[in-house]
């Protein structure tokens, strides 16, 4: 049961152009999101995050959307540097059922090209 | 300030033989995890300590693995014997706990001939 989904292994975008990574969850008790990047041979690196109680989060670049209704995050890279070509994971965790567990989506590889 | 420490980095070992990792996480975080990464996967949770308890241990498959945490701080996690599906990335990741990020070692990559 995949409870956290990213529907799109990879994403190609041109350098400045806006990236957007999407993620899909079906746990209705998800209070808690997050998003890591990942660079090959190294561990997950946190980029930025969202409580349930809100709907958008922006920090610098990178700004995350958050739809409950529809179960659905986004992420939103603008403008795209080549730096950020990596694999991105969102993640989720629902405090009151399974404390601060996080469960990952596959993750998208993103690749922006110069 | 020192982030998440695992060691080995990498580690490759005969089926039936044990094997175990080591990690030290970020001073002051209470609570410890171990992932499992398969290739082209995102990391899928082994078990959860809060301090020096296992909180939530429910998908580390306890015939062959086991993992302690000694004194609420470093942590090994162990497998014996392995098998060839255990060949994956290791990671470990500490956190403060509630509605805070987890911060990942480097991770070890296992690989079981």
């Amino acid at each position: 049961d995949q409870q956290v989904k990213q529907n799109s292994p990879s994403l190609s975008v041109q350098e400045g152009r806006i990236s957007i990574l999407n993620c899909d969850y079906t746990n209705s008790m998800f209070d808690y999101f997050l998003w890591y990047k990942k660079y090959p041979a190294e561990g997950p690196t946190f980029l930025i995050s969202i409580s349930s109680i809100k709907d958008k989060n922006e920090d610098g670049r990178f700004t995350v959307f958050l739809n409950k209704s529809a179960k659905h995050l986004s992420l939103h890279i603008v403008p795209s540097q080549p730096g950020d070509s990596a694999v991105y994971f969102c993640a989720a965790s629902a405090w009151e059922t399974s404390g601060s567990r996080l469960t990952f989506g596959e993750g998208t590889q993103l690749t922006v090209n110069p | 300030e020192a982030g998440v420490v695992q060691s080995p980095r990498y580690k490759i070992i005969e089926k039936k033989q044990p094997v175990a990792f080591w990690c030290n996480p970020i001073s002051g975080h209470n609570t410890l995890y171990w992932y499992r990464q398969n290739l082209g996967q995102g990391p899928e949770l082994l078990i959860r300590y809060e301090n020096e308890e296992a909180v939530d241990d429910s998908q580390l498959p306890k015939d062959r693995f086991s993992a302690e945490r000694l004194k609420g701080v470093d942590s090994t996690l162990k497998i014996q014997p392995a098998e060839l599906g255990d060949s994956a990335v290791y990671l470990c990741a500490s956190s403060l706990g509630r509605d805070s990020e987890a911060f990942f070692g480097q991770g070890t990559r296992l690989t079981v001939v």
